[in-house]
């Protein structure tokens, strides 16, 4: 059975970090190209972050560039979204999906941006 | 960016009626691979998106095969052949031909 848990959300002032993980079984996560898709409350979703199989590239949403860190840890199976910076309109839930391997959602995690 | 516009905005339908939600692109779908990345998700109340359909058409294997999609280049089609109770939710599309991925703004589908 495929399982992506992600974790790491919680409530972060403003300017400050949060590191976000996913966990991923029941399928080879190591040929996936994977991303971050984020849903602020009681909005519409939209594509954060991705990076390629291998690690070797990746690619931002033009308000997250430059704040935010996709990677992958192949190993572990893990995924991982650094976010610096964090700003109010970083406020949502936060998916990681392999949209072109068989597009599995996760649970998702709350952050929440506020002082 | 690739805008994806879905109609109609919400669905109020019986249990046994059909569904019909439409997708429009503004650029063609059609990757040079010959594919088009166009797809379906649900999200009903309180969870997590779930996959529906993939490359326009193509069912995952634990949906039911009253949902169907259709369409090409820029128009495409998420049909319900009789609604069920479990169907209601959010349905999205969303384009992974183009970067960066971008979803539709989502058709809420009703339950009378």
């Amino acid at each position: 059975e495929v399982q992506l848990v992600e974790s790491g959300g919680g409530l972060v002032q403003p300017g400050r970090s949060l590191k976000l993980s996913c966990a991923a079984s029941g399928f080879t996560f190591s040929n996936y190209y994977m991303a971050w898709v984020r849903q602020a409350p009681t909005k519409g979703l939209e594509w954060v972050a991705s990076i390629t199989n291998s690690g070797g590239s990746t690619y931002y949403r033009d308000s997250v560039k430059g704040r935010f860190t996709i990677s992958r840890d192949n190993a572990k199976s893990t995924l991982y979204l650094q976010m610096d910076s964090l700003r109010s309109e970083d406020t949502a839930t936060y998916y990681c999906t392999p949209p072109f391997g068989g597009a599995y959602w996760g649970q998702g995690t709350l952050v929440t941006v506020s002082s | 960016d690739v805008v994806m516009t879905q109609t109609p905005v919400s669905l109020s339908l019986a249990i046994g009626q059909p569904a019909s939600i439409s997708c429009k692109s503004s650029q063609s779908l059609l990757g040079t691979s010959g594919k088009t990345f166009l797809n379906w998700i649900l999200q009903r109340p309180g969870q997590s998106p779930k996959r529906l359909i993939y490359q326009v058409s193509k069912l995952y294997s634990e949906v039911p095969d009253r949902f169907s999609g259709s369409g090409s280049e820029t128009e495409f089609t998420l049909k319900i052949s009789r609604v069920e109770a479990e169907d209601l939710g959010v349905y999205y599309c969303w384009q992974g031909t183009h970067f960066p991925l971008t979803f539709g703004s989502g058709t809420k589908l009703e339950i009378k």
